[in-house]
């Protein structure tokens, strides 16, 4: 069985700080991980995904995730947020067999206070 | 426009009714899923295909429920007697092959009333 775990439902963050959103995932195999985002009403589109390559992923917008295999996270990461950052932000995992459709965390939501 | 394409963006109906809503995947994408998404929520998973081999339903999916993909191209997802607790938004999206990344339409937004 695989699944995710984020931590924080919500995350406030001043602009121009740092921003961390974590996330933990049970897989039975070697695992995919992506992140994705969603501002209002808009669709999910993809920030970055890990599929066992380079264990630190960069992804679109200055975000970036590293993969710890003994940590079992994938924590999402940007030196300096954006007010245009602010959105719901997904962590989902995917095993290595395909057998399993895609498996979604809960969201955190991301507010940037200016 | 060659992302994933869902039709219609919006329905309203009322309890009791049938409701059909399709995807139009990437061309060449051989993996279609869909999912529902409530206010608030993650999507959570409803079923998926490999081509037009359908090879995994929720037991969110119940017997009201049904999915298609003929020909392996584009897909129906139908819902029949709706209930107020089917209001919610369905995704669809679509990857080239296993454990790449899912490419998403913008949802068809079902109103129950």
């Amino acid at each position: 069985a695989q699944s995710v775990t984020q931590l924080d439902s919500h995350v406030s963050v001043s602009e121009g700080t740092p921003v961390l959103l974590r996330c933990n995932y049970s897989s039975s195999y070697s695992p995919s991980l992506f992140w994705y985002v969603q501002h209002p009403n808009k669709g999910l589109q993809l920030l970055l995904k890990y599929t066992s390559a380079a264990t630190l992923v960069k992804g679109i917008n200055g975000f970036e995730a590293e993969f710890k295999k003994s940590e079992t996270s994938f924590h999402l990461t940007k030196p300096s947020a954006h007010m245009s950052d602010a959105a719901e932000y997904f962590c989902v995992v995917s095993d290595e067999t395909g057998r399993r459709a895609l498996t979604f965390g809960s969201g955190t939501r991301l507010q940037v206070q200016p | 426009d060659t992302g994933v394409s869902q039709d219609p963006r919006h329905k309203i109906t009322k309890r009791g009714q049938n409701v059909t809503f399709r995807c139009d995947p990437i061309s060449e994408h051989n993996r279609l899923y869909w999912y529902r998404q409530t206010l608030g929520q993650g999507p959570e998973f409803l079923t998926y295909f490999q081509n037009e081999a359908q090879l995994e339903k929720s037991r969110l999916l119940s017997d009201r429920f049904s999915a298609e993909r003929p020909k392996g191209s584009f897909s129906t997802l139908e819902i029949q007697r709706t209930e107020q607790g089917d209001s919610a938004m369905y995704l669809c999206a679509s990857s080239i092959h296993v454990n790449t990344e899912a490419f998403f339409g913008q949802g068809t937004r079902l109103t129950v009333v």
